[in-house]
């Protein structure tokens, strides 16, 4: 298996535009998690979903964040508008039902100028 | 509520010397697990250990362990005659039970000095 798969590595993009990331879980698996990484917060959970279904959202920081997951094999993660704030690492991981640990994706380095 | 403590942001020893880095975890439940992640210069996140809540048992893994002490609520993990590629940021973890999600903690960032 190719493992979890981020696209893309890295996003450059100017405030206030759309950002959209994206991810492909390891075929199979039923948990898929967006986490965001900055130096001041560490790694932060985001949202989670269980078989395509969003369990917990209470990590997405606003209305600006949206996620989605139209089937087992993607997802994504939506920011608009996009601010300097936003500037971060984001990882995506996932798990089977009978996995003990998570499966990370590389990230994505957003930079939003 | 759940929530993972490192209280060390950043750590520099010389190699070959022993180090230590804590993790304190608050948690309700009865039944919870507990991580270590590895993150090296690279980036990528490595899966280094999981303990469920009912096993206090201390783990070894070659120059690794953990200590795990539910009195304490500790869950601290020591790198015994440290090498350089160790050097990354380490992260604690907890989830609630089985099916919930994982909360980290911010990671400590360990240096070791050739």
């Amino acid at each position: 298996d190719a493992g979890v798969i981020q696209s893309p590595r890295h996003e450059v993009t100017e405030m206030g535009q759309e950002v959209t990331l994206r991810c492909k879980p390891i075929s199979g698996h039923d948990y898929l998690f967006w986490y965001r990484q900055t130096m001041m917060r560490g790694l932060e959970l985001l949202i989670y979903f269980n078989n395509n279904v969003p369990i917990d959202d209470s990590g997405m920081p606003e209305d600006r964040f949206s996620a989605k997951m139209p089937n087992a094999s993607f997802s994504t993660l939506k920011i608009q508008p996009s601010e300097p704030r936003d500037s971060a690492v984001y990882f995506c991981a996932s798990r089977g039902d009978r996995e003990e640990k998570l499966f990370f994706g590389s990230g994505t380095q957003l930079s939003v100028l | 509520a759940q929530k993972v403590t490192q209280a060390q942001t950043e750590i520099s020893v010389v190699e070959k010397e022993d180090v230590t880095l804590d993790c304190v975890y608050e948690t309700r439940d009865t039944t919870y697990y507990l991580f270590w992640y590895k993150q090296p210069p690279s980036g990528e996140l490595v899966f280094l250990i999981r303990r469920n809540s009912f096993d206090e048992q201390n783990e070894i893994s070659g120059r690794y362990s953990w200590n795990f002490q539910k009195s304490t609520s500790s869950f601290n993990f020591t790198i015994t005659a440290s090498q350089v590629v160790d050097s990354a940021v380490y992260f604690c973890a907890l989830s609630q039970n089985r099916d919930d999600k994982i909360i980290f903690g911010k990671g400590t960032r360990l240096h070791i000095l050739p």
